[in-house]
């Protein structure tokens, strides 16, 4: 059964930083595109970033370009997230997502972790 | 690439069926048929429903379908269930970057 499971979430400062963690199982992570995809309270969803199986191949939505980065460690079954210069408006449950094998799909999501930007 | 655009809700009673729009433009949708849905229910992560248009993946009920005509693509729902009661994303992959719709709430009456 395919697993992903956020964490790292939490309460951060505005202009603060935070590291989420995705720790996958259940499927040979090494051959996914991974994605994080957040969703604001009351709002709808909206994809921030993927990082192909190799690590060679990243994009990000325009909206947190340069701010945030993504990263994955094969070895260790996990994606990351480095969020960094924090907004109120980066408050958001972060999902993690992953590509299905042919690629256009999110087949599989975690549970969303909470990240709540606010002094 | 701007959301695209979904009915804000749509209800129907047990048994009927009811569709949902989701509106883009040609860049949206891209060249490829990478249009999906996804179901999520209050405090629960999103849920594939459909993919690439037409697809349903494997557990999905069958009252569930896709289509596309243009820069529109629908879920219908058919024989509308209590448990269908959800909010429902539309999610178009362009080639670089995904776009999702902006959200449709189903209300079963």
């Amino acid at each position: 059964e395919v697993q992903l499971v956020e964490s790292g979430g939490g309460l951060v400062q505005p202009g603060g930083s935070l590291r989420l963690s995705c720790a996958a199982s259940g499927f040979t992570f090494n051959t996914y595109t991974m994605n994080w995809v957040r969703q604001a309270p009351g709002k709808g969803l909206e994809w921030l970033s993927y990082m192909s199986s190799s690590s060679r191949v990243i994009n990000y939505a325009d909206s947190v370009k340069g701010r945030f980065t993504i990263s994955r460690d094969n070895a260790k079954n996990s994606l990351y997230l480095q969020m960094n210069s924090l907004r109120a408006e980066d408050t958001a449950v972060y999902y993690c997502a992953r590509d299905s094998p042919w690629g256009g799909t999110l087949d599989s999501w975690g549970q969303g972790i909470l990240v709540t930007v606010s002094s | 690439h701007s959301a695209l655009t979904q009915p804000a809700s749509v209800s129907g009673s047990p048994g009927q069926s009811i569709t949902i729009s989701c509106t883009g433009t040609s860049s949206d949708f891209g060249t490829f048929n990478y249009v999906s849905w996804y179901q999520q229910h209050p405090g629960k992560a999103p849920k594939l429903m459909i993919y690439e248009v037409t697809n349903r993946p494997s557990g999905v009920s069958n009252r569930f379908s896709g289509s596309k005509s243009g820069n529109t693509a629908s879920l219908t729902i058919s024989g509308l269930q209590a448990e269908d009661e959800a909010d429902y994303y539309c999610s178009s992959y362009t080639g670089s970057i995904y776009v999702f719709g902006t959200g449709t709430k189903v209300t079963v009456l």
